[in-house]
């Protein structure tokens, strides 16, 4: 099984400022047939469910800011907020969807610092 | 608008069957994409249960899969799921969710969720 791993746990960031989350996988996610990461970005507000943000690693969906943009490739991603807005308080999650069964990161809860 | 909600017992007893169900609004399950629930136990992280295509063919998390039972009726829109012989641990809120590609994938929508509660 493909272990994620999330760092830091917890992210104090002023207002307006950089945010980045990093995320790492066990094993290599990239699918050498498409030259694509199978890897997702959610963010999960108190009392809601996930919202989808990225998929294949760098892909925003419709309706995400731009201020939100992933990156990596292979077993190493960051998601950055480039400007850190008040909205944008919650708990952040990676997920693989490499191969079964596909697993989330542990989380990294991001704060006004 | 693709809308799930989840449905079913908030409260049920250790050894006994938990029994969800994810009625999906807005889009037809028979359109395609495949349904899947996802578990979250109070203050931790996300968790796949198991996935089911419109079609019936399933996919389960290896962990689970000797205790989970994915269904699926196109005529009322909704996908279930049974949980057996649950203990405390399978204390969670757990989500449906839709997922554009067979197997493993992203999820793209998401119900509200609903927490369930093992206990006597």
């Amino acid at each position: 099984d493909i272990v994620m791993t999330q760092s830091p746990d917890s992210l104090p960031v002023s207002l307006g400022e950089r945010a980045t989350i990093n995320c790492k996988s066990s094993q290599t996610v990239l699918h050498t047939s498409n030259d694509k990461n199978y890897l997702a970005w959610y963010q999960q507000k108190p009392g809601q469910p996930p919202k989808l943000l990225i998929s294949w690693a760098s892909t925003r969906e419709s309706g995400v800011p731009d201020r939100f943009s992933g990156s990596g490739s292979g077993t190493d991603f960051t998601l950055t907020i480039s400007s850190l807005q008040a909205e944008d308080v919650a708990v952040y999650y990676c997920q693989q969807y490499f191969s079964a069964p596909q697993s989330f990161g542990q989380g990294t809860k991001l704060e006004i610092k | 608008q693709v809308q799930l909600q989840e449905s079913g017992p908030r409260l049920v007893k250790p050894s006994e069957t938990l029994s969800l169900t994810c009625t999906v609004s807005g889009y037809s399950i028979n359109s395609g994409y495949y349904w899947g629930w996802i578990r979250q136990p109070p203050g931790k992280g996300l968790e796949w249960i198991a996935s089911i295509y419109h079609s019936g063919s399933t996919y389960y998390n290896p962990s689970l899969k000797s205790r989970v039972t994915l269904s699926v009726d196109t005529s009322k829109n909704q996908v279930s799921l049974k949980l057996s012989s649950v203990t405390a641990a399978d204390t969670a809120m757990y989500y449906c969710a839709r997922g554009p590609y067979y197997g493993t994938s992203y999820f793209d929508y998401w119900g509200q969720g609903t927490l369930v509660t093992v206990s006597s």
